[in-house]
């Protein structure tokens, strides 16, 4: 079975460009997570869909952030324009249920983004 | 709301020592907990999780954790480190739901 896929692995771009990261998640798999994780902390949640819907975006910076689930498969995350603090992995992940109790999430490899 | 808090940032051990790599916890509700390890460039892999069931908790790679609910701990062990296990570790808290709370890791080296 094809695990979680994210493209690209690694991005350095300038303060104020634009950046996108695909997130191509198990077949299947209903709901998908993006999370951020800056160097010496854990991952934090950004925003959870459930097939093409939105669950959770609370910690989401809106003003700069945005995330779409194309068709309830794969997922985009954008940053415009991007800040020196947007520097971190950008990981994704995708669990089978749809339930609300708790259903075992996959991660992917990862994004590194580097903004100078 | 669910939290929880690593011990050490860093933990070095020799290969063939104890590996101990600690987590409280602060929820609210009653928890799922749970810990994954990170190596290098690579993405967040679920060694075990508690979900209510069992208190003593067997997982991957030798692996296992014991949840004490009078301590609000779920500390990691595994008798033997071997050079293979250092990594990262991230403990983990959901109330049930499917929001993982993560705490900050904790780098594991392991020496010969």
């Amino acid at each position: 079975e094809a695990g979680v896929a994210q493209s690209p692995r690694y991005k350095i771009i300038e303060k104020r460009q634009s950046v996108a990261f695909w997130c191509n998640p198990i077949s299947g798999h209903a709901t998908l997570y993006w999370y951020q994780q800056i160097l010496g902390q854990g991952p934090k949640l950004l925003i959870q869909f459930q097939n093409n819907g939105v669950v959770d975006d609370s910690q989401l910076p809106k003003d700069r952030f945005s995330a779409e689930r194309l068709k309830g498969v794969d997922s985009t995350l954008k940053i415009q324009p991007a800040k020196l603090e947007d520097s971190a992995v950008y990981l994704c992940a995708s669990s089978p249920g749809t339930s609300h109790l708790y259903n075992e999430q996959f991660f992917g490899p990862g994004t590194r983004l580097t903004v100078l | 709301a669910q939290s929880v808090t690593q011990l050490g940032s860093h933990v070095s051990v020799s290969e063939g020592a104890l590996v101990l790599l600690r987590c409280n916890y602060s929820s609210s509700v009653p928890p799922y907990l749970f810990w994954y390890v990170q190596y290098p460039n690579q993405g967040l892999q679920l060694l075990l999780k508690y979900t209510s069931a069992a208190t003593l908790v067997k997982g991957i790679n030798g692996f296992e954790a014991e949840f004490k609910k009078s301590e609000t701990s779920f500390h990691l062990t595994k008798p033997s480190a071997h050079m293979s296990d250092a990594a990262e570790y991230f403990c983990a808290v959901t109330g049930g739901g499917n929001k993982l709370t993560f705490g900050t890791g904790t780098q594991l080296k392991v020496e010969l």
